[in-house]
């Protein structure tokens, strides 16, 4: 089976910088997505990491560790809008659905 | 170029009853999955539909039934509602059932059970 572990919840203040951190378990390893959900929408895909390091895309960057399970989203100069649930997620065996964490909801105050 | 739609985009029902919830993919896509997202929670996956097959399935009961249309576009049912229904269900499509297909969401449909 697989097993993805995230904080609850964080706050941050805008124009900050914040971590989201995620921990996976997974029964073979196909790469980890990150997705963005604003309230009541779709989830929105943010980056996939299959190899370990660090993949920067504008504000958002992600981290991969394969050998430690690990992986983070890095969010730069917080805007309000990026208040939202961040959900980590790995594929299913080789397939493209996903098993998600339950998500991480950032709250960005002023 | 439209991405993935579904149908309705709320609806109430009672215990007991049945519910079927639409979903057309984004162009080009040919792979349909089904995830049940309760408040609070991230999306569970229910099962995934390519080549008008049930190709995957996750954790859930027989209650839960799928088809796929030669267009594409899928339907989820429900039967025997349950309380515990009442969720966020997405419909998600990826050009391909490989794990490096991105899977494009779409905005759901909330199903509400009294």
């Amino acid at each position: 089976g697989q097993n993805i572990d995230q904080p609850t919840e964080m706050t941050a203040t805008e124009g900050a910088i914040v971590q989201i951190n995620c921990t996976y378990q997974t029964s073979g390893f196909n790469g980890l997505f990150w997705y963005q959900q604003h309230a009541g929408e779709a989830p929105t895909f943010l980056s996939y990491n299959v190899l370990d390091g660090l993949e920067e895309k504008g504000r958002f960057s992600s981290f991969l560790s394969r050998s430690k399970g690990y992986s983070y989203l890095l969010l730069k100069e917080l805007q309000m809008k990026d208040s939202a649930s961040y959900l980590c997620a790995a594929p299913n065996s080789g397939y493209s659905t996903l098993t998600f964490g339950k998500g991480t909801m950032l709250l960005v105050s002023p | 170029d439209a991405g993935v739609t579904q149908s309705p985009t709320h609806l109430i029902k009672t215990r007991g009853q049945q519910v079927t919830l639409r979903c057309s993919p984004k162009s080009g896509h040919d792979t349909v999955s089904w995830y049940q997202q309760a408040l609070g929670q991230g999306p569970q996956f229910i099962f995934q539909y390519y080549e008008e097959e049930e190709r995957q399935r996750g954790n859930f009961p027989d209650r839960f039934s799928g088809h796929q249309f030669p267009n594409y576009s899928s339907e989820l049912n429900v039967n025997a509602l349950l309380l515990g229904d009442s969720a966020l269900y997405l419909c998600a499509s990826s050009p391909g059932h490989s794990s490096y297909n991105e899977q494009f969401f779409g905005p759901g449909t909330r199903l509400t059970v009294l």
